[in-house]
């Protein structure tokens, strides 16, 4: 199985703060790679797809790059509603594993 | 509106049997492959299984393998999993979601307490 391992785990920041969320896949998964948020209660939402697609409706103060092992999430402009836990999910083989997650808290 | 949602969680017993169900509307249920992602109290996300379009091939990940078995019935657009001798770890929210390469629409989830 394709083990993702995201860094760091958590971090604070203030809004307006530029934020990068880093997710290293154990193996080669070419642009195999999603980006979702979460927060309390609710069920995920995808942000980005295939590593750097925009998915519809999602701001644009976030994006993500990245190819084979090394992939990262960005967001621009920390926004109060960004506030949340953030998942790098590989659909390269199954099963599709998610990273550990990496929670962005307010300072 | 794509919607997705989940029923059949609730409180069994260690060893017990548990089906759940998902019921699609607002796509074309038949033309996609259908995922179900569980999430532990307080932890993180992870893939359970999911089902081709015409329920001809199905993947589990390994701590379910030969205890859960996913399937579909296109007629009724509905996702299940049979979840059979059920451990306390299987403990968590399950969610079925829309996948593929990537999961857009997702359920609001069942919760599943496996407990004596």
């Amino acid at each position: 199985d394709i083990q993702m391992t995201q860094s760091p785990s958590s971090l604070s920041a203030s809004v307006g703060d530029r934020v990068t969320i880093t997710c290293r896949a154990s193996q080669s998964i070419s642009n195999y790679l999603n980006w979702y948020q979460q927060k309390p209660g609710k069920a995920p939402k995808l942000l980005i797809y295939g590593a750097s697609n925009l998915q519809s409706g999602v701001p644009s103060r976030f994006s993500g790059s990245g190819s084979g092992t090394d992939f990262t999430l960005t967001i621009s402009s920390l926004q109060p509603e960004d506030f949340a836990t953030y998942y790098c999910q590989q659909s390269y083989s199954t099963p599709h594993t998610f990273g550990q997650g990496t929670k962005v808290e307010i300072k | 509106e794509v919607q997705l949602v989940e029923s059949g969680g609730g409180l069994v017993q260690p060893g017990g049997s548990l089906r759940l169900s998902c019921a699609a509307s607002g796509l074309t249920f038949s033309r996609y492959w259908m995922s179900w992602v569980r999430q532990a109290p307080g932890k993180g996300l992870e893939w359970v299984a999911n089902i081709k379009e015409d329920g001809s091939e199905k993947y589990y990940v390994d701590s379910v393998k030969g205890r859960f078995t996913i399937s579909r019935d296109n007629a009724k657009n509905s996702l299940y999993l049979q979840m059979n001798s059920l451990r306390v770890e299987d403990t968590a929210v399950y969610y079925c979601a829309r996948s593929g390469s990537w999961y857009v629409y997702w359920g609001q989830g069942t919760l599943v307490t496996v407990s004596s």
